[in-house]
């Protein structure tokens, strides 16, 4: 099965701040890497697809990247909306596997 | 639009059975895959599996293949999972998810008690 490997399991930032997270895969997953905002008591949205692709609505301070097997979810100026759980997803292969999340909060 | 719907919260006794359903609507439901996934209390997200409504194939996760059986009933659009001999390991939340992710239904807690 192929990890991935989430970092910081947890995250206390500004507002304002960039923020960025990250997801190691343990294998090439390519570009088949989302990324998921879930908010407490709702489900999972999803916010980036493909590693890079902005999904529609979605505001965009938020953006995806890759450099090599890591990949990142940056946030160029939080806000308080964005106060969320971020899963990352990859579905090259299955099983599909998430990372263990990251808890996002306003310091 | 699109909607998926899912059941009502379950409560379950040790050792028994639920059964948690999804409704799809606004979209052909036979054109992609319906996901399952499984959020302990307060932990991140698992894949449980996917089922192909069209053909009923199916896939699992190796730690769910003697835990769930995921169905589809294509003449009401919607998909279904089986949860077996119930433990507290299976007291969580379970989300049906199209295909990419892009749609989730609200999520069903399912509650493990005697």
């Amino acid at each position: 099965d192929i990890q991935m490997t989430q970092s910081p399991s947890s995250l206390s930032a500004s507002l304002g701040d960039r923020v960025t997270i990250t997801c190691r895969a343990s294998q090439d997953i390519g570009n088949y890497l989302t990324w998921f905002q879930q908010k407490p008591g709702k489900s999972p949205r999803r916010m980036i697809y493909g590693a890079t692709n902005l999904e529609d609505g979605v505001p965009s301070r938020f953006s995806g990247s890759r450099s090599g097997s890591d990949y990142s979810l940056t946030i160029s100026s939080l806000e308080s909306e964005d106060v969320a759980d971020y899963h990352c997803l990859q579905s090259i292969q299955y099983p599909l596997t998430f990372g263990s999340g990251t808890k996002l909060e306003i310091k | 639009e699109v909607q998926l719907q899912q059941s009502g919260p379950e409560v379950g006794r040790p050792g028994s059975s639920v059964k948690i359903s999804c409704k799809a609507s606004g979209y052909t439901f036979t054109d992609y895959v319906m996901n399952w996934v499984k959020q302990s209390p307060g932990q991140g997200l698992e894949w449980i599996g996917w089922i192909d409504p069209e053909y009923g194939s199916t896939d699992y996760a190796e730690k769910f293949k003697k835990k769930a059986t995921l169905t589809a009933d294509t003449s009401s659009n919607t998909a279904y999972i089986q949860l077996s001999s119930l433990t507290s390991e299976d007291t969580a939340t379970y989300f049906c998810a199209r295909d990419s992710g892009n749609y989730w239904g609200q999520g069903v807690m399912v509650t493990v008690s005697s």
